[in-house]
């Protein structure tokens, strides 16, 4: 398995309060992708990273910001979370090329009160 | 924006069974990936499809790619409850900056 861990795994927070989710990943992978997961909506891009800070907006990025200090993580934060973004996050990598074999992380479950 | 439509939704099936899912699209897509997720963890790929009329098989599962890369199937043969998950087609298009589009999924779920 590609190593990958995300923090936290679980999440509760009221609306309008900060939050951020990390993305660790041992294994030297350039790209990393944040992507969130709704029913009925499928796995939407957030945004992604094709280096150490450098980062671009994904489909559904308002709300959201992001940054790569360092290669091998990658944060993802909600300035003043609302109940839209409650939701299942979860964060990708990729070796070989942009979008090419992407192993994902297990997962944030967030829930925004 | 690029849409991929995954049918059906839901399956339920008996052990044994064969079935087969689909992913269409009114576009063209450089490459077709296919994952699949379990329940509290992360997709995972299963195979990645990238000529038009390319079939791939993996143990009992056959991935085929439509010859004009708008759609693509994937056949299991004598379903196992191992079998049981999420089955995510996702596509990219190189003319679009090799974004990545996911279909909404199937879910399976066979039963001993």
């Amino acid at each position: 398995d590609a190593g990958i861990t995300q923090s936290p795994r679980h999440k509760v927070t009221e609306t309008g309060t900060p939050v951020t989710l990390r993305c660790h990943q041992t294994e030297n992978h350039r790209y990393m992708y944040w992507y969130r997961q709704d029913p009925g909506h499928g796995l939407r891009l957030i945004h992604y990273s094709y280096g150490v800070k450098d980062t671009d907006k994904g489909e559904v990025s308002d709300g959201y910001s992001v940054s790569r200090s360092k290669t091998e993580d990658f944060l993802l934060t909600l300035e003043s979370a609302t109940s839209s973004q409650t939701s299942v996050y979860f964060c990708a990598i990729s070796k070989t090329g942009f979008n090419e074999k992407l192993f994902f992380g297990s997962g944030t479950q967030l829930s925004v009160l | 924006t690029q849409l991929l439509e995954q049918s059906p939704q839901f399956l339920s099936i008996q052990e044994g069974e064969n079935l087969t899912v689909y992913c269409n699209s009114s576009s063209v897509f450089s490459s077709l990936q296919w994952y699949r997720q379990e329940p509290g963890e992360g997709p995972v790929l299963l195979v990645t499809v990238v000529t038009g009329g390319e079939v791939k098989k993996l143990k009992r599962l056959t991935f085929q790619f439509g010859d004009a890369r708008k759609d693509s199937s994937l056949h299991i043969t004598a379903a196992q409850p191992g079998d049981t998950g999420l089955y995510l087609c996702a596509g990219t298009n190189n003319n679009a900056g090799n974004m990545l589009t996911f279909g909404g999924g199937t879910r399976l779920m066979v039963k001993p």
